[in-house]
Order: structure tokens, then sequence, then C-alpha cells
């Protein structure tokens, strides 16, 4: 059974902090790593991709991948209340397998 | 980003009847159509793979006949959930991946969320 475990929340940070989500997979082959945010009530919305080892930034969203460690992680700086929702870790399944096995969720709460 | 839409938003059916969702894509073609379902306060699950012109592929536990999946054309994958019950009731999400091979994102319909009285 492949899984993707992500750190327990809810996770709550004060407003212009950094947030730091957590994100572990079992499926060695996974090769893509997707990191969605869930607003209640709304669908899943793409915020960052990432393929290989190493940061990938884009504007207040860092993703960091280390395959070795089965292991990938969103930065989030300067914390918004906007930013409070659920964020769901992805991976595809298997060697560039279109389908997705999804995190539990962590759900964020940005502190104003 | 892509874009993906799903009719109806919502909708509310009596216990026994059965209910069609829609999902589209509206700016690019996608063989491949992914259907989820979320219950509350749970992460999404794989309900099925919607592959167009050939049979859907769904996961272990979902019951085939009883959602049926038709993905008639390169646009448009359709959900029917037969015989609904009250334990159908959840949100509904499909999304499908652009299908270029640089990229393996996938893209969320908005959801229909599904109540069965």
């Amino acid at each position: 059974q492949k899984e993707v475990e992500q750190n327990s929340g809810p996770l709550s940070v004060p407003e212009g902090a950094i947030a730091s989500l957590n994100c572990t997979y079992s499926d060695r082959v996974s090769q893509s790593f997707f990191w969605y945010r869930q607003y209640s009530g709304k669908s899943p919305e793409l915020i960052m991709s990432i393929y290989s080892n190493g940061d990938k930034e884009d504007g207040r969203f860092t993703a960091q991948l280390n395959k070795a460690s089965q292991y990938v992680s969103l930065l989030i700086r300067d914390s918004q209340p906007s930013d409070s929702a659920t964020y769901l870790c992805a991976v595809n399944d298997g060697n560039y397998g279109q389908n997705f096995v999804f995190g539990p969720g962590t759900r964020l709460s940005v502190l104003p | 980003g892509a874009v993906v839409s799903q009719h109806p938003s919502w909708v509310i059916c009596k216990s026994g009847t059965s209910v069609k969702i829609e999902c589209r894509s509206l700016d690019f073609q996608a063989t491949t159509m992914f259907w989820y379902r979320q219950f509350p306060k749970q992460s999404l699950m794989l309900m099925a793979t919607s592959n167009e012109g050939s049979k859907a592929t769904y996961e272990q536990g979902v019951e085939k006949d009883k959602f049926l999946i038709n993905h008639a054309s390169l646009t448009l994958s359709t959900l029917t959930v037969t015989s609904a019950h009250p334990e159908d009731s959840s949100f509904y999400i499909c999304s499908a991946p652009p299908g270029t091979r640089s990229s393996y994102e996938q893209y969320f319909g908005p959801g229909t969320r599904l109540t069965v009285t």
C-alpha cells in the first residue's frame, strides 16, 4: 500500500511567520510531487510542483525535495491569514504515472 | 493553469435515484480524467480513472456498477451514481492532467456536493 504522510495539524503560526509543512512518502519510484491548497468547501488548488532534488521557489512558497529521504516539504514565508487552509501533499503513483496518492492534509491557521 | 469545470456544483436527490455529474476540460484535451470522493475532514480518495474511448479503471472497493463512468470525448467525462443512498453523500471532484510530457500536474474541477436524502 503506497502511503503519503503529513505532519499532523492543526498548525498555527502568527501572521508574518514562516509556516513549515512536511510530507513523507513510501514509494521510492515516485518522481513527481505536488502541493495543493484546499479551502474549506472548495476543491484543491495546485500551488507547487517539484520533480528534482533541492529547492524550488515561487513567490512566498518554497518546495524542498529529498528523494533519498523520501521527503518533501513546503515553506510559506510571510504567512498571511489568507493562507489559512488545508495543504495536501500529492505524490505520483509510480514512475511518472498519472495517478496521485494524497496525504491526509495539514490544516494551517495563520493568526492575525 | 488548465481549467476544469464540473456540473452541477451541488445536488440533492432522494434515496434510490441516480445522479449524473459532468466533468469538462475547457482549454485542453484530456485523454484521462480522475474521479475523487472526499468525506468531511478527510483527504481525497481516488475512485476511478476515466479513459477516453475505453473502460474506466476502478480503485479497489469502488463498485463499478454503482458508479458508472463514461469518457465520451476528449473534453468530457461523466460519473453517474446509480441507486444513490445516504452513505453516498459526499464531495465528488474530478481532475485532469493537461498531458504534456513535461508536466504531470493535475487540475481539479470545483467539485460537486451530493446529498442523498
